[in-house]
């Protein structure tokens, strides 16, 4: 099984959706992230959380939302969906401190489409 | 303004040569320079990262080159293999502030039999 699923897959929806990407692991890690991926450019950040308690902006957060609703557990929301928003979103999640932070592992994609 | 960016967006090598992958960077405050590998359809996979004080480090068929002084971070993989054909991404982070990662664009690395 995967360490890091996200759902769904694939989404296509309508300017001005609200839109929930959901994210969940299994390898016990405190810190999860939200990347966007867009095609020719590396990934973005958009949210990282270090704990259930700690959830921190990243470069590109306008008109995203994120809730840290357990350890394994981090969801980003597009309130109202926007055609620029179209994308391949990935999860990620890494171990503690240190040099473990540089090994994130990485789920494997949603690929939104917004009308 | 900080920077982690690629010379060349496609590198294509025969099988069994080495490859040789090449990223710049602006942020000589970085504490740690990492190398991701993403396949077609999956998420990006660490390979391997490199201290900030440290030159060289290697891994398994991989060492990773860091020079400071032109702010220049190469990945060199050995006897290369269909299954390296990827996107290849540097990225860097700080141990201070964020401490998340700042990748760059990306290569792409296509293998010819």
């Amino acid at each position: 099984d995967a360490d890091v699923t996200q759902t769904p897959r694939n989404r296509i929806t309508k300017t001005g959706k609200r839109i929930m990407l959901e994210c969940s692991q299994t390898k016990g890690h405190d810190r999860m992230y939200w990347y966007r991926q867009d095609p020719g450019l590396g990934l973005r950040l958009i949210y990282y959380s270090f704990d259930v308690k700690d959830i921190n902006k990243g470069e590109i957060s306008d008109g995203y939302s994120v809730s840290r609703q357990a350890q394994a557990k981090f969801s980003l929301s597009l309130e109202s969906a926007i055609p620029n928003q179209t994308a391949l979103y990935f999860c990620a999640s890494s171990p503690g401190d240190g040099r473990g932070l540089n090994e994130q592992f990485f789920g494997p994609g949603t690929r939104l489409t917004v009308l | 303004g900080e920077s982690v960016g690629l010379h060349l967006p496609t590198l294509s090598v025969q099988e069994g040569d080495n490859s040789i992958i090449n990223c710049a960077y602006s942020n000589s405050a970085s504490d740690y320079f990492i190398w991701y590998k993403q396949e077609s359809g999956k998420g990006p996979q660490f390979i391997i990262d490199i201290r900030s004080n440290m030159d060289k480090r290697q891994g398994q068929r991989v060492t990773v080159l860091l020079n400071k002084t032109v702010k220049h971070l190469s990945l060199q993989i050995a006897a290369t293999q269909p299954g390296d054909s990827a996107v290849y991404f540097c990225a860097e982070r700080r141990d201070t502030g964020r401490r998340a990662l700042t990748f760059g664009s990306g290569t792409r690395l296509q293998v010819q039999p």
